[in-house]
Order: structure tokens, then sequence, then C-alpha cells
């Protein structure tokens, strides 16, 4: 049981745009703590992908994007492309655990 | 190019001890925390804990303290994750990360990954 809840799944079409839920907690994303994304492709590792306030490493695309709601966080892809499909996890740090936290992981697939 | 990479695949026996490496390049090495996080069979990813290869000092998550042991040679620039006695359920991809500065921290790089198989 991860202590980020994120969907199992979720799909869409070349070209629409989807969203990533990471839903929280008051001791972490509540307490106003970061959320940041990795992309995940099979058989490799995670590789960072929004950090920060809705911040892109080089070389991401500006079709990602990060934001904060409350307790919870969301990764907004747009413009869907057939080589975004990949697991993509949440992650940021909770206080009461003192622990640096992941979500459980989405796989996006692109139909 | 900052960069971590860790050793090779590991086949072990229940009870086996082992020690995993993960060697830093490109940048200073003593100056960043470095992190370890498991990913089980079809399973998310799992922080297990932290070293800071300037002074040894170490943080492990509550899940995973007197399971394993980080540690690190910083002549070689290499941190390591250590079992004295290997389970089943360990079966596992090990990977290190470095730790960004400050706070509200994210891990980045990330070494390309270990697995260990641990079966009998």
């Amino acid at each position: 049981q991860s202590v980020l809840t994120q969907p199992p799944s979720v799909s869409g079409a070349p070209g629409q745009r989807v969203t990533i839920s990471c839903t929280g907690s008051n001791s972490n994303i509540g307490a106003d703590y970061d959320v940041h994304w990795y992309q995940q492709f099979p058989g490799t590792a995670p590789k960072l992908l929004i950090y920060g306030k809705n911040k892109r490493p080089s070389g991401v695309p500006d079709r990602f994007s990060g934001s904060n709601s409350g307790a919870s966080g969301s990764l907004v892809i747009t413009g869907l492309q057939a080589e975004d499909e990949a697991d993509y996890h949440c992650q940021s740090y909770d206080r009461r655990l003192r622990s640096w936290v992941f979500g459980g992981g989405t796989k996006l697939t692109v139909l | 190019e900052v960069q971590l990479v860790q050793s090779g695949a590991e086949v072990k026996k229940p009870g086996e001890s082992l020690k995993i490496s993960c060697k830093g390049s490109g940048y200073t090495f003593t100056s960043y925390w470095i992190g370890w996080v498991r990913q089980m069979p079809g399973k998310g990813l799992e922080w297990m804990g932290i070293i800071y290869p300037g002074d040894s000092d170490t943080t492990y998550s509550p899940s995973f303290e007197g399971q394993v042991t980080l540690s690190v040679d910083k002549s070689i620039t290499t941190a390591y994750l250590q079992w004295s006695s290997l389970k089943a359920s360990d079966t596992a991809i090990y990977y290190c990360a470095r730790l960004s500065p400050g706070s509200n921290n994210w891990f980045d790089p990330w070494g390309q990954g270990t697995q260990v198989t641990v079966s009998s």
C-alpha cells in the first residue's frame, strides 16, 4: 500500500490530453511538499520528468506539466504521442513518516 | 555528465549475504546524498534509505531499518547496499539515485538498476 495513491492505468488516443492524479494527505502533499514525477519505460530505470513547482529537466517536452491542489498532485500530458506509453510515478516527502514516498505508479496506454 | 553505474544482476539463495554497488561520476560525490529504491516485480517504487558520502550519515525508511545496511567508499566514489541474510521476498530491482540538495528533494539521476533474485 503506497502512501501516495495513483490510478493503476490511464489511456488516451494520440493527440488527446490525459491527466494522472497523485493523492496524498496533510503530512505530505497537503503539507506543501512538492510532487515530482518520473517516467519509466519497461526494463529501464525511472527518469525524472517533472520536479519542483512544474519544472522540466532539459529535453523533456513542454507537453508534460505538473500541478498541485490541496493534498493532490497531477501530471498532465497534452498532444499525446505513442512514445509517451510508459509507467509514471509520483514522489513527495512525508513529514510524519520522515520518509520520501512514492505512488504505486500509473501505466499509460496510447490507444 | 552526472552518472550512477550499478553492479550487475545477482542470483542468490535464501540466507546468503549480498552487497551491490553504485558508482558515481561527473560530480562531487561527497556533496550529494545517495538514495536506494526498491521495485518489486510489477510494483511501484519504495524508498529504502539515503546515505551522505561526505560523512556516511544514513537515514533508513522504517520499513527497511534493520533489514539492509548502506555504506560508502568515497575513495572510489561508490555507494553500497548490503544484506546479511537474504529472503525470497528480497527479489526485486534495486536502484540508486542522487538526491537533489536542499528541501523538497527529488531523485536524479538514477542508476540503471540491479536485479536481485533470491531463490532456492
